[in-house]
């Protein structure tokens, strides 16, 4: 089946103890990204890569970092997470030549104390 | 900068009538896409429709259709027949060919039985 798969689905932790989340997705996807959904903001991009190890920034970047060492991985880092970097995030992937469509992960919900 | 509106915070519809849910965004593009997207509270993120700027038919996927007007930049949704399970945040989102989508704040539909 494809799909694009987050983990965790829920996390608590507590300021500046370093997280990964991280995202795979199975259909050999060139295009990756991920967003943070906050109430009356909808979805922002933070990064995306458009291949192995060609990453770049999207709105909200800062705090956030990424590595896309192999296609189908694109984890998300927050070195010394903060209380306003408690949101939802979503990874998404874009197959090569239907660029109209992305697939969206389940969505991690994260808190930080 | 690209930016998507979506100045109805809130909406609600008696079960099996009609609710048309706003959006109009800012470009300078001709070439785009156009999206809604449904969330209930799962929170994935579901593909409901999809346009193309240059297709100057509106978009129809079986109760759910939109109005595009391309002049106006305006893309709203209509949903037919409403069902309690149309419930939920619905997000129109702005993605030019193979970049990232700017999301509006989102409308959260409301379904009374």
């Amino acid at each position: 089946e494809a799909q694009v798969t987050q983990n965790p689905r829920y996390l608590i932790t507590v300021t500046g103890k370093k997280l990964t989340v991280t995202c795979s997705q199975n259909m050999n996807h060139e295009y990756m990204s991920w967003y943070r959904q906050d109430p009356g903001l909808g979805l922002r991009q933070i990064y995306y890569s458009m291949n192995v190890e060609v990453t770049d920034k999207g709105d909200v970047p800062e705090g956030y970092k990424v590595s896309r060492k192999e296609k189908r991985n694109f984890p998300l880092i927050l070195e010394s997470p903060s209380p306003n970097q408690t949101s939802l995030y979503f990874c998404a992937s874009i197959p090569a030549g239907v660029k109209n469509i992305q697939y969206f992960g389940a969505g991690t919900r994260l808190s930080v104390l | 900068a690209q930016t998507v509106t979506q100045s109805q915070p809130e909406m609600s519809v008696q079960e099996a009538e009609t609710v048309t849910l706003s959006c109009t965004y800012d470009t300078s593009e001709s070439d785009y896409y156009l999206f809604w997207y449904k969330q209930p509270p799962s929170r994935q993120m579901i593909l409901v429709i999809r346009q193309e700027a240059y297709k100057q038919q509106n978009a129809t996927e079986n109760r759910f259709s939109v109005n595009f007007q391309k002049a106006a930049k305006s893309f709203s949704l209509k949903i037919s027949d409403s069902q309690l399970g149309d419930a939920a945040m619905y997000f129109c989102a702005y993605q030019e060919y193979g970049n990232k989508l700017v999301f509006g704040a989102g409308t959260i539909l409301r379904v009374k039985s």
